[in-house]
């Protein structure tokens, strides 16, 4: 079945660093969506990429869909502490539901 | 506020009880998910429910009940579970058109704890 890995697993950074976390899916995906999840919170969806090769900007978050429609990225420049948390991708095939990511999880030091 | 509302946010539950986990949906979605989140594996599908039929079980122990009575509404019916289940379950959904879902709606999770 299809699936969807994440590296790293755990990502410790100094606030200020840059931050990227990569998604690659076993199968040929028809869209890719990413979640963040605070402490204690609950995944929220940040954003959905379609087409191949689709670069998306949300201030300091920057997501990159792969020309193969088969990895992403999501990168953080300038890492503050209100980034803390769990990232997920989810990527979905023309076929069937989204499979999640086991994710990435951020700590940022002050 | 999510539109996903999940009831109780926690529960305490001995391995003899019988409880249920609600999940109200006011999006007027067509399709709900239930999710197990645990740091062993950090989202675990376990039920979908489309247009309020099940078209997804991943192997979940019978122990776990799914009940959709109609598209708003999604339960968990637990009886008899183990230390073991004790996790965040978390309920989304979503709305299915054409060849893709949009983004799921997550509510903000039960915390269970068996004892």
């Amino acid at each position: 079945g299809q699936q969807v890995m994440q590296i790293p697993q755990y990502q410790h950074v100094q606030e200020g660093e840059d931050f990227t976390t990569y998604c690659n899916s076993s199968t040929t995906l028809s869209n890719i969506q990413w979640y963040k999840q605070r402490p204690g919170g609950h995944p929220v969806f940040l954003i959905q990429l379609v087409k191949s090769g689709e670069v998306k900007k949300q201030k300091r978050l920057t997501f990159q869909f792969g020309e193969a429609k088969k990895n992403s990225s999501l990168h953080i420049t300038a890492t503050q502490t209100t980034d803390v948390g769990t990232y997920f991708c989810a990527g979905s095939t023309n076929a069937g539901k989204s499979t999640f990511g086991d994710g990435t999880t951020l700590t940022v030091k002050p | 506020e999510t539109g996903v509302t999940q009831t109780p946010r926690h529960l305490v539950m001995g391995m003899t009880n019988k409880k249920s986990l609600k999940c109200e949906q006011h999006l007027g979605h067509n399709a709900m998910y239930w999710y197990k989140q645990s740091a062993k594996k950090p989202l675990e599908l376990m039920f979908v429910y489309s247009l309020e039929e099940r078209v997804e079980n991943n192997s979940v122990p019978s122990r776990f009940s799914p009940e959709c009575p109609n598209s708003s509404h999604l339960f968990l019916h637990l009886h008899t579970l183990q230390p073991e289940d004790s996790a965040l379950y978390l309920c989304a959904s979503s709305q299915e058109g054409g060849q893709r879902d949009t983004e799921a709606f997550f509510g903000q999770g039960t915390r269970l704890t068996v004892v």
